[in-house]
């Protein structure tokens, strides 16, 4: 079973707008992982959050973490083309030692 | 710095066949994990090791085995090779258990 949940599972933009993408998920938490793949090969780690964080930046991805909700967001600003890919939210739990990933979400960037 | 890195990059196999997949971490991981990723869904965890030893075990069956070396690769065995085997596997390495992994490009298993 997946611990993390996507939504939406796709989205299509023009290049410029923002985009965001929501992960819900359903234990205690050590600490939350975004993922970006293209095209079904590797991925590649965007941005780690603790449990005991809640916001975090990295150049144009800002991640947000509710642990009351257990849920997390990621936003990417000012799209491009190259940021089409697949985004992929994984949860490694308080007491755990693997990463749970959710479906994804299959982003298109429209130039 | 080299990232992770995995061999072979695409391999095709009959059914009832053995494939091995190696994985090499960067430099200084001490720990890999295999994940499968099956076409339009997301990583399924698979093994974890850690200094050797393995540290976690996903829902996949006895035919499914991997082992860590001295220098800290580490290789995936499966047995008696289903169609259902066929996916991208992963191989991650991280400084710790809970620390960032970073993923290789992948294995693309074809079973026929």
């Amino acid at each position: 079973s997946q611990q993390g949940e996507e939504d939406p599972q796709a989205l299509s933009i023009q290049e410029g707008e923002n985009a965001t993408m929501n992960c819900s998920y359903k234990t205690s938490i050590n600490n939350l992982q975004w993922y970006r793949q293209n095209s079904g090969r590797g991925l590649v780690h965007l941005i780690l959050i603790r449990s005991n964080e809640r916001e975090k930046h990295s150049g144009r991805l800002r991640v947000t973490l509710d642990t009351s909700k257990k849920s997390s967001s990621l936003l990417i600003t000012a799209s491009r083309a190259a940021d089409t890919a697949s985004y992929f939210c994984a949860t490694l739990k308080a007491a755990g030692n693997k990463l749970t990933f959710g479906g994804g979400t299959r982003v298109l960037v429209k130039p | 710095d080299a990232g992770v890195t995995q061999s072979p990059t695409h391999l095709i196999k009959t059914r009832g066949q053995h494939v091995t997949l190696r994985c090499s971490p960067i430099s200084g991981h001490k720990s890999v994990s295999w994940y499968q990723q099956v076409l339009g869904q997301g990583p399924q965890f698979i093994f974890q090791y850690y200094e050797k030893e393995e540290r976690g075990r996903g829902n996949f069956p006895d035919r499914f085995s991997a082992r860590q070396f001295p220098n800290y690769s580490s290789e995936l065995n499966v047995n008696a090779l289903l169609l259902g085997d066929s996916a991208l596997y992963l191989c991650a390495s991280s400084l710790t258990i809970t620390y960032e992994q970073y993923f290789g490009p992948g294995t693309r298993l074809t079973v026929t």
